[in-house]
C-alpha cells in the first residue's frame, strides 16, 4: 500500500546547482499537490495540479516549475538554487479538491549551501 | 479559507484523555473543519472531519460547538505515537479548496509518560 511515495529523501545542493524531486502516487487521485515548511513553519502550497496536463501556481511559486504528463507523477523542478528554497518539501494528492482528506508524502529534505 | 486559532502547546499522561481545542469564529456555512497530524519528520496525516455533528472515527472523535465557532479535537487515550503537531484547517465544501488550505503553526501535543 505506497500511497504517495517521495524521492529523495534527503539532498544538499550549492546555490545555483538544479533538481527535480520526484513525487509518484499509486491511488489514481487526480489532484496533487506540493507543498515546502519551513523549520517550526506551517505548509506553503507551491503548486498544485487538477489532473494531467493541468498545473497552477499556489503561495510560493517562484523560483519552482511542475509538470504532470501522467496522473500517478507530479515532479516538481528546482532551478538556481537558492539558500531560501532549504526547506522540507511535500507532496500530497486528494480524489478530489474539496472534502477528501490530502494523503501525503513523508517528505524530501533539501539543504542548499 | 477562514482563519483558525490553536493553542500553541498542550501536554497530557499517557493513557489519559485529550482534549485539543481550536475556535474558528468566522466559520462560514459551507466550511468542513478538518483536522490533520504531523509526526516527527513526517508528512501531515488525516485525522478527521466534520461539518456540523460530532463525528467519531477509529483515530478520534470532533465535537463541534453548535454555533460552529470552536470544535475539539478528543483523542480518547493517549499514547506515546500520538505525540504530533496537530493542525485545525477549514476547508470550503462548496468550492475547489484544497488548493488554498492553510496549515498554521498547529498545537504540540506532548504525552507524558
Amino acid at each position: 500500500n505506497a500511497g504517495v511515495t517521495q524521492t529523495p529523501k534527503f539532498r544538499i545542493l550549492k546555490i545555483g546547482q538544479s533538481m527535480t524531486l520526484q513525487c509518484t502516487q499509486d491511488m489514481n487521485h487526480n489532484y496533487m499537490y506540493w507543498y515546502r515548511q519551513d523549520p517550526g513553519m506551517g505548509l506553503k502550497l507551491i503548486y498544485y495540479s487538477v489532473g494531467a496536463g493541468i498545473t497552477d501556481k499556489g503561495e510560493v511559486p517562484n523560483g519552482y516549475n511542475v509538470s504532470r504528463s501522467t496522473t500517478e507523477d507530479f515532479p516538481l523542478r528546482l532551478e538556481l538554487a537558492a539558500p531560501s528554497q532549504t526547506s522540507v518539501y511535500f507532496c500530497a494528492s486528494s480524489y478530489e479538491d474539496r472534502v477528501s482528506p490530502l494523503h501525503f508524502g513523508n517528505g524530501t529534505r533539501l539543504t542548499v549551501t | 479559507d477562514a482563519k483558525t486559532t490553536q493553542p500553541n502547546s498542550m501536554e497530557s499522561n499517557e493513557e489519559e484523555p485529550v482534549h485539543l481545542p481550536c475556535n474558528h469564529s468566522t466559520i462560514s456555512g459551507t466550511d468542513y473543519i478538518h483536522w490533520y497530524r504531523q509526526l516527527p519528520s513526517q508528512g501531515p496525516e488525516y485525522v478527521i472531519h466534520g461539518l456540523t455533528s460530532n463525528v467519531n472515527n477509529r483515530m478520534a472523535s470532533l465535537a463541534i460547538a453548535e454555533d460552529r465557532k470552536s470544535s475539539t479535537l478528543i483523542l480518547h487515550r493517549a499514547t506515546l505515537r500520538d505525540a504530533a503537531v496537530y493542525y485545525c484547517i477549514l476547508r470550503d465544501g462548496s468550492s475547489g479548496s484544497a488548493r488554498q488550505l492553510t496549515f498554521g503553526s498547529g498545537t504540540q501535543l506532548t504525552v507524558l509518560p
